[in-house]
């Protein structure tokens, strides 16, 4: 089946530093989406990317969809506390709707 | 909206015994879906329906494992007779369809001893 790999699969960071991380597949797809789980919560979405090449910024998330259309990453700035969790990528809608990467552990050190 | 609804949170029982999980999705979500977390397996999809209806189960582990949704608002995801295996975080999400993000619920953390 459809498989989406994350890296680093998990990673210890100090308070402060950036992040980055990413997502690939095998697969095109239309559509990239980057979920982070808090501790005992659900998923919830961070942001999403529809164009290829695209480079979108939430506060201090940056994700940007690969220009071959089969990758992603996220950059986080200045990492705090509660950027802890898990973060995940999904291609998002059509056939792919449910599929989730692997995911990437994130602990920051205070 | 207050979201998508699960229950219990935790459920911890004896192995043998049923385990009935339940789902409140946000209204107007024509799709529901329930995955399973594990930290050798991370996210699994179990099963997802669409307007009620079953679309793909193929990720249900056996037939111990049942999922049934009545109506547009409610869903259940039952395990008879429970393992030990089965223990995990089993997450409902729904979706209003098309590109948007799917909204989870809580999780419900089960353990079987």
């Amino acid at each position: 089946g459809q498989q989406l790999n994350q890296s680093p699969q998990s990673m210890f960071i100090q308070e402060g530093e950036d992040v980055s991380m990413n997502c690939t597949s095998s697969s095109i797809f239309n559509t990239w989406l980057w979920y982070k789980q808090d501790p005992g919560e659900g998923p919830v979405l961070l942001i999403a990317l529809y164009k290829a090449g695209e480079l979108t910024s939430n506060g201090r998330l940056t994700a940007q969809f690969g220009i071959t259309r089969k990758d992603s990453f996220l950059n986080i700035s200045a990492s705090i506390p509660s950027d802890v969790g898990i973060y995940f990528c999904a291609p998002g809608g059509g056939t792919y709707k449910y599929i989730f990467g692997t995911g990437t552990r994130l602990k920051v050190l205070a | 909206d207050a979201g998508v609804i699960q229950s219990p949170r935790h459920e911890v029982t004896e192995m043998g015994q049923e385990v009935t999980l339940r789902c409140k999705p946000i209204s107007g979500h024509n799709s529901l879906f329930w995955y399973r977390q594990t930290m050798m397996r991370g996210l699994e999809l179990l099963i997802y329906f669409n307007n009620n209806v079953p679309i793909d189960d193929s990720g249900m582990p056996e037939d111990r494992f049942s999922a049934k949704m009545p109506n547009a608002s409610f869903s259940t995801l039952k395990i008879q007779p429970s393992e030990p295996r089965d223990s995990a975080v089993y997450f409902c999400a729904s979706w209003s369809g098309g590109y948007n993000e799917q909204f989870f619920g809580p999780g419900t953390r089960l353990t079987v001893l």
